[in-house]
């Protein structure tokens, strides 16, 4: 059962632009939202994160929002740069002190110059 | 300061066989989890240890076995094989149980 979906497989954007990715999660009881980067042959990388009591963080390029009541979220790179290819996930987990992230499926993101 | 690293980067193993993959914590991280990353999915949680001890498990069965050593390094052990085990195996390690975890690069495991 996937508590966490990334229903576009891929994104292409032209560099310059804003890239959106997006995330919709089915489990009420997560309260903390996560994005990783992955390069090939990399492991995921942090992005950035938002707490569920808030709607949006912004940290440089990258924000993410957050609508509770959709159980979505997303985020927008501006501007997008050729760099920012990879897979993106969107992770999930509930309670401060519980380690376990719910991900979902990734989104290939290509950013041509 | 060392990153999470793991060991070997490439397997192949036969159905049946046993397998040990290993990951060295970053410096100062007394916690890692270990995810199964499927080809076309995303990582699912296999589970993970605090200070020796495991912390939550995911949907795996007991073929799936780890450990945690003093020095907070981990293993992953699987058992009986099958071809569904065929996977990319990360390791991520953090400060506290619930802290950001920070991921080695994996390793590749194919069961032939």
């Amino acid at each position: 059962d996937q508590q966490v979906k990334q229903n576009s497989p891929s994104l292409s954007v032209q560099e310059g632009r804003i890239s959106i990715l997006n995330c919709d999660y089915t489990n009420s009881m997560f309260d903390y939202f996560l994005w990783y980067k992955k390069y090939p042959a990399e492991g995921p990388t942090f992005l950035i994160s938002i707490s569920s009591i808030k709607d949006k963080n912004e940290d440089g390029r990258f924000t993410v929002f957050l609508n509770k009541s959709a159980k979505h979220l997303s985020l927008h790179i501006v501007p997008s740069q050729p760099g920012d290819s990879a897979v993106y996930f969107c992770a999930a987990k509930r309670g401060s002190t519980l380690g376990r992230l719910y991900f979902g499926r990734g989104t290939q993101l290509t950013v041509w110059p | 300061e060392t990153g999470v690293t793991q060991s070997p980067t490439h397997l192949i193993k036969t159905r049946g066989q046993q397998v040990t993959l290993r990951c060295s914590s970053q410096s100062g991280h007394n916690t890692v989890s270990w995810y199964q990353q499927a080809l076309g999915q995303g990582p699912q949680f296999i589970f993970q240890y605090y200070r020796e001890e495991e912390n939550g498990r995911g949907n795996f069965p007991p073929r799936f076995s780890g450990l945690q050593f003093p020095n907070y390094s981990s293993e992953l052990n699987v058992n009986a094989l099958e071809l569904d085990d065929s996977a990319l195996y990360l390791c991520a390690s953090s400060l506290l149980a619930g802290d950001e975890q920070y991921f080695g690069p994996g390793t590749r495991l194919t069961v032939t």
